[in-house]
């Protein structure tokens, strides 16, 4: 089936520590998202990807980083987790960016700083 | 500054009855709304969408009705059942320039008892 692949599902890092969360795709879609949801708040747009473009939101911390080597594959770069970032992290994707096309999302990485 | 809102947190019904879930929006460039299903531990799965220029949609037991002058959106799902358990959250997107990006709600916990 074609899906989005989130890796890993659990990570912990410690406060400060760079940490890499990993994002695959097997519906070969232009666009990748990726969403920050706090506990029982609405998940939050970080960032996107159409195609190589990348694009921030304007209120995406420096500490966010993001990479999209080729068109299955997106990378989530936190360089300096803080106390706050703790929070499930949502990739989606979409075929094309300004059509009505609802976005499929992975299962998330529930990421936990210590 | 919240621009999709669930303002019911929860809601509680019984197997067969009528489950209605509401959203409000306030931003008038909003032209497609959303609706997507989440399991514990699981991503957001999409469940029905609507564009601006219909005001109702229809998927077998799931209905999404649009008051585009009130702002408002609702999803019906007739005859709820136990499986029908899950966060349900509101979405909107502006279209045009808007890159797909998608304004959630906060969701409502959606709960059958058999």
């Amino acid at each position: 089936d074609a899906m989005v692949i989130q890796n890993p599902r659990y990570q912990v890092t410690q406060f400060g520590k760079p940490v890499t969360l990993s994002c695959s795709q097997t519906l070969n879609h232009n666009v990748m998202y990726w969403y920050q949801q706090k506990s029982s708040q609405a998940p939050k747009l970080l960032f996107h990807y159409y195609d190589k473009d990348f694009n921030n939101e304007a209120d995406t911390p420096d500490n966010f980083q993001s990479r999209r080597p080729n068109t299955s594959f997106c990378f989530l770069d936190i360089r300096s987790p803080g106390l706050g970032d703790a929070a499930m992290y949502l990739c989606a994707t979409s075929g094309r960016i300004n059509s009505n096309q609802p976005q499929h999302f992975g299962d998330g990485t529930r990421l936990s700083i210590l | 500054d919240q621009q999709v809102k669930q303002n019911s947190p929860s809601l509680s019904v019984q197997e067969g009855r009528i489950s209605i879930l509401n959203c409000d929006y306030t931003n008038s460039m909003f032209d497609y709304f959303l609706w997507y299903k989440k399991y514990p531990a699981e991503g957001p799965t999409f469940l029905i969408s609507i564009s601006s220029i219909k005001d109702k949609n229809e998927d077998g037991r799931f209905t999404v009705f649009l008051n585009k002058s009130a702002k408002h959106l609702s999803l019906h799902i007739v005859p709820s059942q136990p499986g029908d358990s899950a966060v349900y959250f509101c979405a909107a997107n502006a279209g045009g320039t808007s890159y797909g990006k998608l304004t959630f709600g906060q969701g409502t916990i959606l709960t059958v008892h058999p």
